[in-house]
């Protein structure tokens, strides 16, 4: 089974920071990654797929990248909306999730 | 626009098994993948397995197989998920998802979640 690390599991930033968030693969899953941003009781949402591809609708601050087995979420400059758990996801065989990170208010 | 709706909350007591529904609709149902993800309270996601609604094959992860069981009913559009011999840790929210199979199978669409509490 492909195993997910995220890290890391808690992140206190500010309005205004950049913010990166890393995703480590047990074994290469070339580009097939996704992002996720979940609010507490609501359903996650679709941020990123294929590692950098933003979803449509998607704020142009989150941006993707990496390939193989490391990965980033990027916020460019973190709005108060952004307060948020991230998760990525492994979709090159079934489809782990990493751990979760919760970006929290400094 | 694409929606996938799913039951209500369950309660349900240990050993006994439950059957949540995921009802799709804005899109064409046999044309996209199905998954199911689930989450215990204050914990992460934890994908489950897939169905395939145009010929109703699903596979699930090792520690569900045996125990769940994914169905599809093209008439209605709507997958299930049962699963049996419940225990307390299934204690979780489910989600259903969809996918693309021509884009690849993140998770494009979410249903509301269903609530399943298992409580002697």
């Amino acid at each position: 089974d492909i195993q997910m690390t995220q890290s890391p599991s808690t992140l206190s930033a500010s309005v205004g920071d950049r913010v990166t968030i890393t995703c480590r693969a047990s074994q290469s899953i070339s580009s097939w990654l996704a992002w996720y941003q979940q609010k507490p009781g609501k359903a996650p949402k679709l941020l990123i797929y294929k590692a950098s591809s933003l979803e449509s609708g998607v704020p142009s601050r989150f941006s993707g990248s990496g390939s193989g087995t490391e990965f980033t979420l990027t916020i460019g400059s973190l709005q108060p909306d952004d307060f948020a758990t991230y998760y990525c996801q492994q979709y090159n065989y079934y489809g782990t999730f990493g751990q979760g990170t919760k970006v929290e208010i400094k | 626009q694409v929606q996938l709706v799913q039951s209500g909350a369950e309660v349900k007591k240990p050993g006994a098994s439950v059957k949540v529904s995921c009802k799709a609709s804005g899109y064409s149902f046999t044309s996209k993948y199905l998954h199911w993800v689930r989450q215990a309270p204050g914990q992460g996601l934890e994908w489950m397995g897939i169905i395939i609604p145009s010929d109703g094959s699903a596979s699930y992860v090792q520690k569900f197989q045996g125990r769940v069981t994914m169905t599809r009913d093209t008439s209605t559009s709507t997958v299930y998920m049962e699963m049996s011999r419940l225990r307390s840790e299934d204690t979780a929210v489910y989600y259903c998802a969809r996918s693309n199979p021509r884009a690849g199978d993140y998770l494009d669409y979410w249903g509301q979640g269903t609530l399943v509490t298992v409580s002697s």
